[in-house]
């Protein structure tokens, strides 16, 4: 079946150790977003992708970065994670910006800093 | 600013209906999506609607008023697998979505 696939689905760091999760995808979809969603908040977009054009919201901050190096692939790093970037982080595709844009999600990867 | 409001958390009884409201502002407007999640995973896709009115998926119904920035989503014959948050998110003239923080629905035997 075509799908999203995020690993590790639970990941454990320290206060400061860099963390990467990964992603990627079947579905052949030119679209590919990173979400933070912390409990009982919104899902807060992180950074998109339309191909390989890559899009940052203003409000990310410098501590996260992405990298998609390939259709299929695309990467969350968090070069020194504090106790605040604990969450869920999903990643999500779709086919583009249009007005039925249905986002198919990833089952996530949960982040625990100690 | 864009904004998104929903009930924070719902009670419902097995077997009965409920309706889940969403109320949006946003800048232009290129419809309104439904997704539910489970606790601990993923959003799944469950509606969109860019028109008025209602647009019904089995027990799930959906209903759009663009005039009034309005939604719900109404589900019949409730089933404790419908224990799950309900998301509203609505998306903008950018094709961005603004997600609502959700609605914890609990169902009751």
């Amino acid at each position: 079946d075509a799908m999203v696939i995020q690993n590790p689905r639970y990941q454990v760091t320290q206060f400061g150790k860099p963390v990467t999760l990964s992603c990627s995808q079947t579905l052949n979809h030119n679209v590919m977003y990173w979400y933070q969603q912390k409990s009982s908040q919104a899902p807060k977009l992180l950074f998109h992708y339309y191909d390989k054009d890559f899009n940052n919201e203003a409000d990310t901050p410098d501590n996260f970065q992405s990298r998609r190096p390939n259709t299929s692939f695309c990467f969350l790093d968090i070069r020194s994670p504090g106790l605040g970037d604990a969450a869920m982080y999903l990643c999500a595709t779709s086919t583009g910006p249009s007005g039925a844009n249905v986002l198919t999600f990833g089952a996530g990867s949960r982040l625990t800093v100690l | 600013g864009q904004n998104i409001d929903q009930p924070t958390e719902m009670t419902a009884t097995e077997g009965a209906i409920v309706q889940i409201n969403c109320t949006y502002q946003t800048s232009g407007f290129n419809g309104l999506f439904w997704y539910q999640q489970h606790a601990g995973e993923a959003p799944t896709f469950l509606s969109y609607n860019v028109l008025d009115g209602l647009e019904e998926k089995g027990r799930f119904s959906s209903f759009l008023s663009r005039s009034k920035g309005y939604s719900y989503l109404l589900l019949k014959e409730l089933q404790m697998k419908d224990s799950a948050s309900y998301l509203c998110a609505a998306m903008d003239s950018n094709y961005q979505l603004i997600w609502g923080a959700g609605t914890k629905l609990i169902i009751k035997p």
